[in-house]
C-alpha cells in the first residue's frame, strides 16, 4: 500500500528557510496529488495547498501564497515543501498526505515533520 | 472560503457510550465532507469520506450523516482507543478547510 515518509525535525532561525520532504512508496507517483497540512502546537489542522507532480500544478491557500513553494521529483517519488522567511508562528508540525479520487479525501498521511523556529 | 464550525470543542464520555460530533458548513459543500481522527503524537487518520462512507478498515461503530450543510459523526459504543481528537474537513472547494476539532475525553 502507499506510504509517505517525511524528513526529520528541523530547528531554524527566524528569516531563514526550511525544506521538508515527503517520499512516496507503494504506488504510482505519477497519479498522485500531494496535499500539505500544518498544525501549530496544541492547535487544529490547517490546509496549506497541494501539488500534482506529473503536471507541476500547484495550488496554495491564500495565506501561504508567496512564502511557500511546493515541488516534486518524479525520479525519486518525493514531494517537497519549502517555507521561506520563517517566523516564530511557523513553528508547527507539517504533514503531507495523498489526495485520492474525486471526493478529495486524504489518505495516507506522512508521519509529520516538526519545524521549530527560534532564535 | 468555506468555514467549518465544529461542536462541541470537547466531549466527555465513558466506554460504551454513543457520542455525536457535529460540523456545519458556511456554504454548500455537496457532501464533500471528511472526518479524521487524530491521537496524540500521530498523524490524522481518515475515518469517513463523502459524509457517510466508511474508509476501508475503519470499525463499523463509526458512522456519518448529512442534512444540508449540517454533518455529524457518531461513534456507537465508544472504545478506549477512540479517545482522540476528531476533525471535519470540507473537500468541495479549495482551500479545503477543517473544523476546529473535538476532543473526546474519558
Amino acid at each position: 500500500q502507499v506510504q509517505l515518509v517525511q524528513s526529520g525535525a528541523e530547528v531554524k532561525k527566524p528569516g531563514s528557510s526550511v525544506k521538508v520532504s515527503c517520499k512516496a512508496s507503494g504506488g504510482d507517483f505519477n497519479t498522485f496529488t500531494i496535499s500539505w497540512v500544518r498544525q501549530a502546537p496544541g492547535q487544529g489542522l490547517e490546509w496549506m495547498g497541494q501539488i500534482i507532480p506529473v503536471f507541476r500544478s500547484t495550488k496554495y491557500a491564500q495565506r501561504f501564497q508567496g512564502r511557500v513553494t511546493f515541488t516534486a521529483d518524479e525520479s525519486t517519488t518525493t514531494a517537497y515543501m519549502e517555507v521561506s522567511s520563517l517566523r516564530s508562528d511557523d513553528t508547527a508540525i507539517y504533514y503531507c498526505a495523498r489526495k485520492i479520487d474525486h471526493w478529495n479525501r486524504s489518505d495516507p498521511w506522512g508521519q509529520g515533520t516538526l519545524v521549530t523556529v527560534s532564535t | 472560503d468555506i468555514q467549518m464550525t465544529q461542536s462541541p470543542s470537547s466531549l466527555s464520555a465513558s466506554v460504551g457510550d454513543r457520542v455525536t460530533v457535529t460540523c456545519r458548513a458556511s456554504g454548500n459543500i455537496d457532501n464533500y465532507l471528511n472526518w479524521y481522527q487524530q491521537t496524540p503524537g500521530k498523524a490524522p487518520n481518515l475515518l469517513i469520506y463523502a459524509a457517510s462512507n466508511l474508509q476501508t478498515g475503519v470499525p463499523s461503530r463509526f458512522s456519518g450523516s448529512a442534512s444540508g450543510t449540517d454533518f455529524s459523526l457518531t461513534i456507537s459504543g465508544v472504545q478506549p482507543e477512540d479517545f482522540a481528537t476528531y476533525y471535519c474537513q470540507q473537500s468541495f472547494v479549495m482551500p479545503y478547510t477543517f473544523g476546529q476539532g473535538t476532543k473526546l475525553e474519558i
